[in-house]
């Protein structure tokens, strides 16, 4: 079954102990995304990779860091989380430039202390 | 960078009316707009897209214009069902040149009412 996979799905951590939220997708899809959504602010784009090794900064992409070390999955990494960073996140996936549809992951809920 | 505004945040419409949500944008590059929906506790999903070199599309119920003069696109759904309710969010890209970047605007709740 195509689709994108995210884990965890829920989280709660402290202020400053790293964490990392992983998405695979199983599509070959050139393009893959993280965004978070908060109430009233709508999805905002964090960070963004057009393939293998290449990301470029969405929106909101400080305190984020992100990885592309093969096609299939792209890990968000929170180096030191802050109460700020709590959120519902989404990774999505595109196939190319031409084919712009993005396939949501199912989202992970995250909560700072 | 783009901006995408959005309105109306709230709309509350009877079973069978209309609902029609506008966003505008300000990058005159951006040339792809998608529309997503989010139902309660789930992912946003695409319902339906529109090129900048099309004024108009259509999918049964719902259909998407476009006025590249004014910047703004608008979803319009007709016969609206209790189903319709949800989250809706329009976006604006450059494609393909820029074609990883996405901006959405914030949401349209929509509520239908029985």
């Amino acid at each position: 079954e195509a689709q994108v996979t995210q884990n965890p799905r829920y989280l709660i951590t402290v202020t400053g102990k790293k964490l990392t939220v992983t998405c695979s997708q199983n599509m070959n899809h050139e393009y893959m995304s993280w965004y978070r959504q908060d109430p009233g602010l709508g999805l905002r784009q964090i960070y963004y990779s057009m393939n293998v090794e290449v990301t470029d900064k969405g929106d909101v992409p400080e305190g984020y860091k992100v990885s592309r070390k093969e096609k299939r999955n792209f890990p968000l990494i929170l180096e030191s989380p802050s109460p700020n960073q709590t959120s519902l996140y989404f990774c999505a996936s595109s196939l190319s430039s031409y084919q712009e549809t993005q396939y949501f992951g199912p989202g992970t809920r995250l909560l700072v202390l | 960078g783009e901006n995408v505004e959005q309105h109306p945040s709230t709309l509350s419409v009877q079973e069978g009316d209309s609902a029609v949500i506008k966003c505008t944008y300000s990058d005159s590059a951006s040339n792809y707009f998608p529309w997503y929906k989010q139902e309660l506790g789930k992912r946003p999903q695409l319902i339906i897209d529109i090129r900048s070199n099309v004024g108009e599309k259509k999918d049964q119920r719902i259909a998407v214009t476009l006025n590249k003069t004014a910047k703004h696109f608008s979803l319009h759904i007709t016969e609206t069902q209790p189903e319709d309710s949800a989250v809706y969010f329009c976006a604006a890209s450059i494609r393909p040149t820029n074609a990883g970047k996405s901006t959405f605007g914030d949401g349209t709740t929509l509520t239908v009412k029985p």
